[in-house]
């Protein structure tokens, strides 16, 4: 089975804080996403990455960065936390395009 | 722009069929996909149509016409389980064919 792991449940961070959220797949998918969701909104693509080291936009990546250093693994940066950044965030990866596997999510509340 | 829409909520009772509909606008796709949410929990991957006509999987099953802009799922003889929110995703053609467009979600809720 595809495992998706993310480094937290839940955060609590101040505005202006910078916050690191991790991602690990363990099935050697090629592409990988970060959403946040919002109630009444599904899911926003923040961005994603189709390989090691390449990133791309998604709908909304405005007060956030991406890495991607290893294949495994997809960092999500908040570079200076805001208050309208409090969200669940959701990764994700795949191998092909329609299926996507989830993480469990984090639930991040910024004070 | 690409959009899709779905009712917000759909109120069914245990051992009925639930229809959840999506009615999308979007110049061209792959393929129309449908995930399952449980409150507190992951979306996960139900179905997937690349092709017009009806797939089964079980008690669910999901439907597309892309002449109509049109698919749904269909949920039979519900269990109490089936309780979460569904979510209808498309992966348009103008983008990479492995980003989703997704719906904003029906929370199904089932009675005894």
């Amino acid at each position: 089975d595809v495992k998706v792991t993310q480094s937290s449940r839940y955060l609590v961070k101040r505005t202006g804080e910078k916050v690191f959220l991790e991602c690990v797949q363990d099935m050697d998918h090629e592409n990988m996403f970060w959403y946040r969701q919002d109630p009444g909104l599904g899911l926003r693509l923040i961005y994603f990455s189709y390989d090691v080291k390449m990133k791309e936009k998604g709908d909304i990546p405005e007060g956030y960065s991406v890495s991607r250093e290893k294949k495994e693994r997809f960092s999500l940066i908040l570079e200076s936390a805001s208050t309208n950044q409090t969200s669940m965030y959701l990764c994700a990866s795949s191998l092909r395009g329609s299926e996507q596997f989830f993480g469990p999510g984090t639930r991040l509340t910024v004070l | 722009g690409q959009s899709l829409e779905q009712p917000s909520e759909v109120t069914a009772v245990e051992g009925a069929i639930v229809q959840i509909n999506c009615t999308y606008q979007t110049s061209g796709f792959y393929g129309l996909s449908w995930y399952q949410q449980h409150d507190g929990g992951a979306p996960t991957f139900l179905s997937y149509n690349a092709l017009d006509g009806l797939e089964e999987t079980g008690r669910f099953s999901s439907f597309l016409s892309r002449s109509d802009s049109y698919g749904y799922l269909l949920l039979q003889e519900l269990q109490m389980k089936d309780s979460a929110s569904y979510f209808c995703a498309v992966s348009p053609r103008t983008h990479s064919n492995y980003q989703l467009i997704w719906g904003a979600g029906t929370k199904l809720i089932i009675k005894p």
